[in-house]
């Protein structure tokens, strides 16, 4: 099954409201990793978290990796239009360091 | 530099048939990872590939296989096709605990 979850499952905000997904592993991650899935498109690497409590920006986006490195927040402030579709997280796993991704967050900006 | 391709883009396919479709990844990549995603959906894990050998397959059937080949090019066989099986299938490269970078997929359609 999943053991890397992610919530909420959809979100809609209005154009310019704040947005937050959530990601927890059942185990420690030695990267945390962000993709952005437009609709019609595919996933698109966005970010990549390495460091215990680290924090990195990339304009109205913020991503935060937990103290535990076991779970991990994406934080859109003022909502744009163009920031609609799907955010996952992942993380490589296991002995064998498999990259699992996340269930998944669905956005969806209403103008 | 080329990004990973994935043949053919489209793929219509009579219930009971045979499906195969293919991944180059990107030079210098040894990791394949299959995914399928249903409309709307998350990405279901498929197969993941490394260094030439199945690492992991997730909770699918047998009737789902791949292999990858010398060149890290990979293959997804889906034998026995039912309606159910009409999706989205991603595929995905990368090296050892380092970002994924997705195809553009391959639609396939069970009619």
């Amino acid at each position: 099954g999943q053991q890397v979850m992610q919530i909420p499952q959809y979100q809609h905000v209005q154009e310019g409201e704040d947005f937050t997904t959530y990601c927890n592993s059942s185990t420690t991650l030695s990267n945390i990793q962000w993709y952005k899935q437009r609709p019609g498109g595919h996933p698109v690497f966005l970010i990549q978290l390495v460091k215990s409590g680290e924090v990195k920006k990339q304009k109205r986006l913020t991503f935060q990796f937990g103290e535990a490195k076991k779970n991990s927040s994406l934080h859109i402030t003022a909502t744009q239009t163009t920031d609609v579709g799907t955010y996952f997280c992942a993380g490589p796993r296991g002995s064998a360091r498999q990259l699992t991704f996340g269930s998944g967050t669905q956005l969806t900006v209403l103008p | 530099e080329a990004g990973v391709t994935q043949s053919p883009t489209h793929l219509i396919k009579t219930r009971g048939q045979q499906a195969t479709l293919r991944c180059s990844p990107i030079s210098g990549h040894t990791s394949v990872y299959w995914y399928q995603q249903a409309l709307g959906l998350g990405l279901q894990f498929l197969l993941w590939y490394d260094e030439g050998e199945e690492r992991n397959r997730g909770n699918f059937p047998p009737r789902f296989s791949g292999r990858q080949f010398p060149n890290y090019s990979s293959e997804l066989n889906v034998n026995a096709l039912e309606l159910e099986d009409s999706a989205l299938y991603l595929c995905a490269s990368s090296r050892t605990n380092t970002e994924a970078f997705f195809g553009q997929g391959t639609r396939l359609t069970v009619v």
